[in-house]
This record gives C-alpha cells, structure tokens and sequence, in this order.
C-alpha cells in the first residue's frame, strides 16, 4: 500500500485568509483524488487529476498535481467559514485490485 | 440525485455481540467499499466488493467481519463479536467504474458504531 502523508494534519485560519495544503506519496501514482469531509458526513469527491502538472481550479480552490506525479496541493483563496472541513487526498491501488486509498487529512478551521 | 444510504446511523452494542451495519449503493454501480474512521483519525480502507466477491481487504478486515450483497440491493457488513476497538464511523461507498478509471466513489452519511 501506498503511504500518502498530508501536511499540515491541522490548520486554523481566520475567513479572507490564504492557505495551501500539501499531499506527498512515498511513490508515482497515476491519478490522484481530492475529498472533502464535513463533520458526520462521509467524503464528498471534489476534483481528479491525472496528468503530471496539471491545475485544476474549483471556484476559489486550485488543485495542483506535481511534475513527477508523487505530490499534489490544494490552494484556498479568501477562505469561508464554510471551507472548513476535513480534507483528504486519496489514489487508486496501483496493484490493480480498484481501490480507493486515503491519506492522513488536514483538518481545516476557518474562523469568521 | 441518487445517493448511497446507511443504516442505522448510530448503533450502540456490548463487546462480543453481533454487529449488521447495512448499506444500498447507487443502483447501476457495481463497486462497493466499506470503510472505517476512528474519530479524529484517517479513513481507513476495509473491503472492496465486485461481481458478488470481496476484491481485496485490508488487514483490519479480519476473520471478525465479513460481507454480503444478499438481494442485489443491499451491502451489509457484519462483525461477529465486537471489540471495544471496533467503535469507529463505518462508511458504505459505492463507485460506477471505480477509481483505477478515475472513477468518484459515492458515501453514505456513515453508522457510528459505539462499543461498550
């Protein structure tokens, strides 16, 4: 299995603030997925990117996917108090069984 | 918009009862996960389900828990005798193409499992 580490595991910011969190995996992957959770809810998929250096945005959020494909970062603008949440990146099983596997999350406060 | 539902959503059980946390999936998806998450810590990968078979299953899915898709409907995931470890947040997903396509898994809201 993969170890996909997530940095920072918490983050408390005040509304208007920038920030960017980061996903590194201990090797390449072909495709890596972004979740967010809210409390006592399960995962919601917030975007999929592919290709080596790609940027994605989302609104205020722009995800993008290292050149080597063994990183990805999630930058907010102008963070809402409705940003907060649990953020999880995850990348299919590479062994070809089709699973999702998740890394260790950034909690994310965003105070008003 | 169709979802994935769990029930019950919260189940309260003494160690070493029996535990059936149930599951419908999107109805034309054809992969099905279950999932756990200790409060406060990761999402862990348990099982993965395709063509009436478990896929693949990690080490916490030990000889304590198994899985079944009884009616082509519903999913249910069962642990035998429940340890105290085993109160967590169990989240059902279910996935159209699965995510070596790039396929989006779907989660339920998730059962909290509390053992006592």
């Amino acid at each position: 299995t993969q170890l996909l580490e997530q940095s920072p595991q918490f983050l408390s910011i005040q509304e208007g603030e920038n920030l960017t969190v980061y996903c590194n995996s201990s090797s390449v992957f072909s495709s890596l997925q972004w979740y967010r959770q809210e409390p006592g809810e399960g995962p919601v998929l917030l975007v999929t990117v592919v290709t080596g250096g790609e940027v994605k945005k989302l609104k205020r959020l722009t995800f993008q996917f290292g050149d080597a494909r063994k990183d990805s970062s999630l930058h907010i603008t102008a963070a809402q108090p409705g940003d907060t949440g649990l953020y999880l990146c995850a990348l299919a099983d590479q062994t070809g069984a089709n699973n999702l596997f998740f890394g260790t999350g950034t909690r994310l406060t965003v105070i008003p | 918009e169709p979802e994935v539902t769990q029930t019950p959503s919260h189940q309260v059980t003494q160690m070493g009862q029996e535990v059936i946390l149930r599951c419908v999936p999107i109805s034309n998806h054809l992969y099905f996960y279950w999932y756990r998450q200790i409060l406060g810590q990761k999402v862990e990968f348990l099982v993965s389900f395709y063509n009436n078979e478990i896929s693949e299953k990690s080490e916490i899915f030990d000889d304590q828990f198994s899985v079944e898709r009884p009616d082509g409907s519903n999913f249910t995931l069962k642990i035998r005798s429940t340890k105290l470890e085993d109160s967590a947040m169990y989240f059902c997903a279910s996935s159209g193409t699965g995510p070596l396509n790039t396929g989006e898994l779907f989660f339920g809201e998730g059962s909290r499992l509390t053992v006592l």
